[in-house]
């Protein structure tokens, strides 16, 4: 069955580092990989899309990689902030898998 | 363009009673999924619509539960015979399309006692 992971539970950083999440997938080929945050009692906030003949893709302070041969993506806070910490879900769509299904998160904290 | 909204914002109900929840998705927005989420986890995929056809039902949902999309607007969403561990934070989203962004509604919190 498809199966989706995020590296970690949570991952604690300080201020101006940068963060890495991680997100594999198993069992399925993605045409895309959707990034959100998710904030305590509120619904996640779409942040970067990215497609699977696309290596690489920025908006600002953000990064995300697609590996379809690792069957991994990648993504990058540079210049960590406090307001950056969150929950981090990832989301491998389109191709085989009509429907948009999330990992469990990766609970970001980033400390001043 | 006001969003995606629901209704209830907060149920409190008695194990064994039904509850009916709604979704209104941003217009024009053809797929509708929904979502159930408890503390700590990640959004659990329930079921999803292309306009009104529900296309994919997850496995894990007992048949207590079951959704709508008439006419390829907004949606219900009812659970049956509710017990203490349908408890959780349901959660509607709404997308032009698979690679397109979702974008999601604030919830109706759930509390079965």
């Amino acid at each position: 069955s498809q199966k989706i992971e995020q590296n970690s539970e949570a991952l604690n950083i300080q201020e101006g580092k940068t963060a890495t999440l991680t997100c594999n997938y198993t069992n399925y080929s993605p045409a895309y990989l959707q990034w959100y945050r998710q904030d305590p009692g509120r619904g996640p906030v779409f942040l970067l899309l990215i497609r699977e003949n696309e290596k690489e893709k920025r908006k600002e302070r953000l990064k995300v990689t697609f590996d379809t041969t690792l069957k991994q993506s990648l993504f990058h806070i540079t210049a960590s902030q406090p307001a950056d910490s969150a929950t981090y879900l990832c989301a491998p769509t389109g191709g085989s898998q009509g429907n948009l299904i999330f990992g469990k998160g990766t609970k970001l904290s980033v400390k001043p | 363009d006001t969003g995606v909204s629901q209704d209830p914002r907060h149920k409190i109900t008695k194990r064994g009673q039904n509850v009916t929840f709604r979704c209104d998705p941003i217009s024009e927005h053809n797929r509708l999924y929904w979502y159930r989420q408890t503390l700590g986890q990640g959004p659990e995929f329930l079921t999803y619509f292309q306009n009104e056809a529900q296309l994919e039902k997850s496995r894990l949902l007992s048949d207590r539960f079951s959704a709508e999309r008439p006419k390829g607007s907004f949606s219900t969403l009812e659970i049956q015979r509710t017990e203490q561990g349908d408890s959780a934070m349901y959660l509607c989203a709404s997308s032009r399309a698979t690679n397109t962004e979702a974008f999601f509604g604030q919830g109706t919190r759930l509390t079965v006692v």
